[in-house]
């Protein structure tokens, strides 16, 4: 079963467009972590958020901001102001606590395509 | 700013080749980890290494794969025999613990004809 679903395939916004990137989790363990990659052209793995299962309060960093929403299981990335820069695929990943697993379970991603 | 590092960046090989992919996690990190990307695709997890042991490993990692920390900085991905359906993007990341977060080097490509 997929634990992580990013629904949107490939999004294209005009430079300085807002943009929203959903992320959709499943797990059945009351202690969680969810995170948000970005992988540019160059293909490294880049991080961007880590939030556990307790902490639901919305956090922004420079034009980036999310919102984890339990009773969706929705924990949602907003670039606003959009880039050139900012044109790369964004996975979203859940690592749940039970058993020790420290495996990360990622989503399809996102490529998001700035457009000058 | 402590980074996970791997070589050789690029790697072509044949089918049926042994491949050894390396890795030097941070250096303060305890555990450590293989992911793999085909192209296109999403991540996938492939093992998690702590204490000098597998603790954790997918349905991909079957006997043709192995993991290894010859000494205190180097950690190693194996595939004893290549298929063509290896060729992906390899990377390796390290935690300061578990659950923490995972850093990931800039990734083995790997190409097997």
């Amino acid at each position: 079963a997929q634990k992580v679903t990013q629904a949107q395939t490939e999004i294209s916004v005009v430079e300085k467009e807002d943009v929203t990137l959903d992320c959709v989790y499943e797990t059945r363990d009351t202690t969680y972590y969810l995170f948000w990659y970005k992988q540019p052209p160059s293909g490294e793995l880049v991080f961007l958020i880590r939030r556990n299962s307790f902490d639901e309060q919305n956090e922004i960093s420079g034009r980036y901001s999310w919102n984890f929403q339990k009773s969706t299981s929705s924990f949602n990335f907003t670039i606003t102001a959009s880039q050139v820069v900012d044109s790369a695929v964004y996975f979203c990943a859940l690592s749940e606590a039970g058993g020790g697993n420290n495996r990360l379970a990622f989503g399809k991603g996102n490529q998001v395509v700035v457009i000058p | 700013e402590p980074e996970v590092t791997q070589t050789p960046s690029h790697q072509v090989t044949q089918m049926g080749q042994e491949v050894i992919l390396r890795c030097v996690p941070i250096s303060n990190h305890l555990y450590f980890y293989w992911y793999r990307q085909i192209l296109g695709q999403k991540v996938e997890f492939l093992v998690s290494f702590y204490n000098n042991e597998i603790s954790e490993k997918s349905e991909i990692f079957d006997d043709q794969f192995s993991v290894e920390r010859p000494d205190g900085s180097n950690f190693t991905l194996k595939i004893r025999s290549t298929k063509l359906e290896d060729s992906a993007m390899y990377f390796c990341a390290s935690s300061e613990r578990g659950q923490e977060t995972q850093y990931f080097g800039p990734g083995t490509r790997l190409l097997v004809l």
